[in-house]
């Protein structure tokens, strides 16, 4: 079965820092991963997906089939980048939903 | 463009009863999942329907179920409510080509919060 491992519940860094929120996943398969993220007070949205190769909003996440890992990077945290994160995993096709980690919460201080 | 819509937004039940959640899915989608997340962790995939059929499901006991209606509303039936149910319910919906599509961008409602007493 699919895991999503987010190591940490919480990480905090100071404002232009750089942020490094991990993702590690389990899948005998070509999986396709997800960022998701929640601003306080909203919905969960989508912030990247893998195949895309997009920088969303300065973040950027590079699928390491290797490590099986696909960390969220951002060179200059933002006050507005504070969030809790989700990384997800897709397997076998859009009909088998999607499988979450627990969420990082990112805190950014001033 | 209307989001996706649930309701209640809040609901507290006791143990052993019965309900329902409803979903409006985003104008143009006919896809809808459905998540359950409890305190503290990820969301967790229940169930999708595509057309108003169950096209996909995950390690959820069969007294949870749903429907989806013609307009592509959706809802979420749980039965013989346990305590462990208590979480919050998410919906999301999407635009599916085919049944199993792969994955287009799904979009979530604001959850309802229930609680078992």
């Amino acid at each position: 079965a699919q895991r999503v491992t987010q190591p940490e519940k919480l990480l905090s860094v100071f404002k232009g820092a750089p942020v490094e929120l991990k993702c590690n996943y389990s899948y005998s398969g070509s999986p396709e991963l997800f960022w998701y993220v929640q601003y306080s007070r909203q919905r969960l949205q989508l912030l990247l997906r893998h195949i895309s190769r997009e920088s969303i909003k300065g973040f950027t996440a590079d699928l390491n089939k290797g490590e099986t890992s696909f960390h969220l990077k951002k060179p200059f945290a933002q006050e507005e980048d504070s969030a809790m994160y989700y990384c997800a995993l897709l397997s076998g096709g859009g009909a088998d939903g999607l499988t979450f980690g627990k969420g990082t919460h990112l805190i950014i201080q001033p | 463009e209307t989001g996706v819509t649930q309701s209640p937004t809040h609901l507290i039940k006791t143990r052993g009863q019965q309900v329902t959640l409803r979903c409006s899915s985003q104008s143009g989608h006919n896809t809808v999942s459905w998540y359950q997340q409890a305190l503290g962790q990820g969301p967790q995939f229940i169930f999708q329907y595509y057309r108003e059929e169950e096209n996909g499901r995950g390690n959820f006991p069969p007294r949870f179920s749903g429907l989806q209606f013609p307009n592509y509303s959706s809802e979420l039936n749980v039965n013989a409510l346990e305590l462990d149910d208590s979480a919050l319910y998410l919906c999301a919906s999407t635009r599916a080509v085919a049944a199993l599509d792969s994955y287009n961008e799904q979009f979530f409602g604001p959850g309802t919060r229930l609680t078992v007493l």
